[in-house]
């Protein structure tokens, strides 16, 4: 099974939709649960970060983690067309010089 | 604000060539990590050093592959002999940690694009 699995399938949805992207994973080790956003030609730039499990809310956009299904989510309410990016989940066991292991990523596009 | 920086940003060269990828980390940062992404694929990690010594490195770093850390505000990714299957985009990334308690955000740069004919 692999560490982490984030179906890499392009999302197009028209503005002002909700966006829904998730990753599963196989490591119970990890603590730390990441989504980058990617737009092209860029590194990936930190979006939220949950510690554990627990939901966490950042403007427009909330993240869910669940330990015990080992499964995060994404949610983006009210998408603009700015949100068009590829949507990176990554996570981590420990602090410190702690290795990210990534999902392949979500191409979204946000039709106006 | 600051930024990772990386040179070049698209690197082509030979099999067999030596490559030098280079990247100039957040000022304050003490930590250092290399990733690659093959079109396509995942982003990857390569290794991480700390204290100039790496502390961690994933299977696909191997003895083709080096990291330094030369003047203390530079950090390189050198292969020896690429191959063609050394084709990416290469991944500097930073950080500071922040504490015990808290996720130290890695910070990464633009990306060197390697292609290896």
């Amino acid at each position: 099974q692999k560490e982490v699995e984030q179906d890499p399938g392009p999302l197009s949805v028209p503005e002002g939709a909700i966006v829904s992207l998730n990753c599963t994973y196989s490591n119970s080790a990890f603590q730390y649960f990441m989504w980058y956003r990617q737009y092209s030609r860029k590194g990936p730039e930190l979006l939220m970060y949950t510690y554990s499990s627990g939901n966490k809310e950042d403007g427009r956009f909330t993240a869910q983690v669940d330990k015990s299904s080992k499964y995060i989510s994404l949610f983006i309410r009210d998408s603009q067309p700015s949100d068009s990016a590829t949507y990176l989940c990554a996570m981590t066991a420990t602090l410190g010089n702690n290795r990210l292991a990534f999902g392949k990523g979500n191409q979204v596009v946000v039709i106006p | 604000e600051p930024e990772v920086t990386q040179t070049p940003s698209h690197q082509v060269t030979q099999m067999g060539q030596e490559v030098i990828l280079r990247c100039v980390p957040i000022s304050n940062h003490l930590y250092f990590y290399w990733y690659r992404q093959i079109l396509g694929q995942k982003v990857e990690f390569l290794v991480s050093f700390y204290n100039n010594e790496i502390s961690e490195k994933s299977e696909i770093f191997d003895d083709q592959f080096s990291v330094e850390r030369p003047d203390g505000s530079n950090f390189t990714l050198k292969i020896r002999s690429t191959k063609l299957e050394d084709s990416a985009m290469y991944f500097c990334a930073s950080s500071f940690p922040e504490g015990l308690q808290a996720y130290n955000e890695q910070f990464f740069g633009p990306g060197t694009r390697l292609t290896v004919l």
